[in-house]
């Protein structure tokens, strides 16, 4: 089956640690995002990338990093220097980047500060 | 700027109502993009349909139908003869379609019980 794999399903971070969500789609898709979800909110867009090694940042992406090595993968990394982690981080992926196609998402990934 | 306001927060209905979630956009583009997806429990969002700003037809795909009304910049979704399994919450999501790529506006999302 073709879709998007998120995992862990549950992370737990300590003070100071960077964490590392993965992120693989077999659609072959050439877009990938990443957005973070936090209760009673709607989604908000981390980063994108629209194709290998290059990607951009979205509306939130202080505290975050990602890489894009792989069409099929990109994982993010939520740094130290992101103070507010706790949230349900949803990947996604789509065809294309103009605008009207839709995304696939992922299962999502609870982070969560020890 | 882009703007996406779902008014409910939560509705609760019993198993066979009719339910109406509210979906009120705001962009200055002539040519956008507007989508509901669906979040059910397991938390992946699922595409439920996307219509573009030239297309004001209403649609309707089993059970579920959708009120497109540029005059009133609103793009309402409807459950007839809701089910228990129609229990998620509904986001809306607006994208400019001349941003040079999908960047999707949702709204906060409304949260349908729908009990048996």
């Amino acid at each position: 089956d073709g879709g998007i794999t998120q995992s862990p399903k549950y992370l737990f971070r300590k003070e100071g640690q960077n964490v590392t969500l993965s992120c693989e789609q077999n659609l072959n898709h050439d877009a990938m995002y990443w957005y973070r979800q936090d209760p009673g909110q709607g989604l908000r867009l981390i980063y994108y990338s629209q194709i290998v090694n290059d990607f951009q940042k979205g509306d939130i992406a202080e505290g975050y990093s990602v890489s894009r090595e792989k069409k099929e993968s990109f994982p993010l990394t939520v740094t130290s220097a992101q103070k507010n982690p706790t949230a349900f981080y949803l990947c996604a992926s789509s065809a294309r980047d103009d605008g009207g196609e839709k995304l696939f998402f992922g299962s999502g990934t609870q982070l969560s500060v020890l | 700027a882009q703007k996406v306001t779902q008014a409910q927060t939560e509705i609760s209905v019993v198993e066979k109502e009719d339910v109406t979630l509210d979906c009120v956009y705001e962009t200055r583009d002539t040519t956008y993009y507007l989508f509901w997806y669906k979040q059910p429990p397991s938390g992946e969002l699922v595409f439920l349909i996307r219509r573009n700003s030239f297309d004001e037809q209403n649609e309707i795909s089993g059970r579920y139908s959708w009120n497109f009304q540029k005059s009133t910049s609103s793009f309402n979704f409807t459950i007839t003869a809701s089910q228990v399994v129609d229990s998620a919450v509904y986001f809306c999501a607006l994208s400019e379609a001349n941003t040079g790529f999908q960047k999707l506006v949702f709204g906060t999302g409304t949260r349908l019980l729908v009990s048996p």
